[in-house]
């Protein structure tokens, strides 16, 4: 069982707009600005898209958008393409001294 | 910019160790701004950290593998590898090397993974 609850599945059609949720607790996502999501397309390595909650790297188009309330995090993709298609993982820095970073269980995106 | 390459045996017969290296290139191990890690994922599983080293060689490992694991640089060849020991088929996955940001908390470059099946 993963630290970070996200839901198995999320769809959508082309051109519209979905969010993929990331629940944490008050030792991750609700203390520290330390989220990060990465994309997963099949047979690949996860790529980094959002890293500190609302960051994205150079190269990461502006249709990808991240925020965070209370110990729930999100990952909002705007304007759908078919290449969007992917699992999609969210990731926090934790309190817990055992670990340096909990996982989220990872959502498979279908794009319609 | 910062590659990554997994390398080491496909196949691993049970109770035997695995062992995988990641060579570096485009930074030095002795960086002081990364966490080299290890990460893998059973196939159509989500992703498991296995552990890190930090150039000073300090490790830090998840508890579920703590007493099987062990993490270590080599600072000749630019690389960090792998052991695991006493495998089952329960560790059979992709492995994938990547490098986490100190301080900044995220993994900004990733191997491409390599297969081990036990």
């Amino acid at each position: 069982q993963s630290a970070l609850t996200q839901p198995p599945s999320v769809s959508g059609s082309p051109g519209q707009s979905v969010t993929i949720s990331c629940i944490g607790t008050s030792s991750d996502i609700g203390t520290y600005n330390r989220v990060s999501w990465y994309q997963q397309p099949p047979g690949t390595a996860p790529k980094l898209i959002i890293y500190q909650v609302t960051n994205r790297p150079s190269g990461v188009p502006d249709r990808f958008s991240g925020s965070k309330s209370g110990n729930t995090a999100s990952l909002t993709i705007s304007g759908l393409q078919a290449e969007d298609e992917a699992a999609y993982y969210c990731t926090s820095y934790t309190s817990n001294s055992a670990f340096d970073v909990v996982f989220g269980g990872g959502t498979k995106l279908t794009v319609l | 910019q910062v590659q990554l390459q997994e390398s080491g045996p496909g196949l691993v017969k049970p109770s035997q160790t695995l062992s995988l290296t990641c060579t570096v290139s485009g930074d030095s191990i002795n960086s002081d701004t990364y966490y080299w890690s290890w990460i893998r994922q059973p196939a159509g599983k989500g992703l498991e950290w296995i552990g890190r080293i930090y150039s000073s060689g300090r490790t830090k490992y998840n508890p579920s593998l703590k007493s099987r694991v062990a993490i270590s640089l080599d600072k000749a060849k630019n690389q960090f590898s792998l052991t695991l020991s006493s495998v089952t088929a329960a560790d059979t996955a992709i492995y994938f090397c990547a490098t986490y940001v100190a301080h900044d908390d995220y993994f900004d470059y990733w191997g491409q993974g390599t297969l081990v099946t036990v």
